[in-house]
């Protein structure tokens, strides 16, 4: 049972322009949110986090977005960068029974120069 | 300050045989997790190890067990190898009770394991 859904395996973006990827979760416990980069042949790359106690968290051209009621979150990139190229992974956990995350199938970003 | 680090970073191994994965957490961190990436998938829990001792484990059979070490670091075991546990082998690691930066997890490069 999948409790992380990325649900767009590829996304294409033009550079400077706006990367929306999104992520939904079934399980209403989880209360914490990572966001992972992942290039081919390494290991995934915290980006940016967010805690359930608030809805929007900021890091330079990151944003995440979190909307408890809809299980919903997304990872906004602005500007976008040819380097932002990559797989996105969204990942959640219940912190009250410890940080076992559960990751989603991840999208393919191509931002295109 | 180093990461996460992970070796071996490649190997190949037949079916049956046994593996020894091995990790060295991000310095300060105490708490290691390993979680195996299948091609196309996401991240899956293995299991956590904090103060020597599994403390979390996923959906995976006995085969896969694991040792931490006084010094943080750790080892991820499967025995008898099947084709399906080809895969890359992430470890993670964080401190247990972190800081207003929470429980995040940070990733080492992996292991590349293909049973054949």
């Amino acid at each position: 049972d999948q409790q992380v859904k990325q649900n767009s395996p590829s996304l294409s973006v033009q550079e400077g322009r706006i990367s929306i990827l999104n992520c939904d979760y079934t399980n209403s416990m989880f209360d914490y949110f990572l966001w992972y980069k992942k290039y081919p042949a390494e290991g995934p790359t915290f980006l940016i986090s967010i805690s359930s106690i608030k809805d929007k968290n900021e890091d330079g051209r990151f944003t995440v977005f979190l909307n408890k009621s809809a299980k919903h979150l997304s990872l906004h990139i602005v500007p976008s960068q040819p380097g932002d190229s990559a797989v996105y992974f969204c990942a959640a956990s219940e912190t009250n029974t410890g940080n076992q995350f559960y990751f989603g199938t991840g999208t393919s970003l191509t931002v295109i120069p | 300050d180093a990461g996460v680090t992970q070796s071996p970073t490649h190997l190949i191994k037949t079916r049956g045989q046994q593996v020894t994965l091995r990790c060295s957490p991000k310095s300060g961190h105490d708490t290691v997790s390993w979680y195996q990436q299948a091609l196309g998938q996401g991240p899956q829990f293995i299991f956590q190890y904090y103060e020597e001792e599994e403390r979390q484990r996923g959906n995976f059979p006995d085969r896969f067990s694991g040792h931490q070490f006084p010094n943080y670091s750790s080892e991820l075991n499967v025995n008898a190898l099947l084709l399906g546990d080809s895969a890359l082998y992430l470890c993670a690691s964080s401190l247990r009770g972190g800081p207003d930066s929470g429980n995040t997890i940070y990733f080492g490069e992996g292991s590349w394991l293909t049973v054949v």
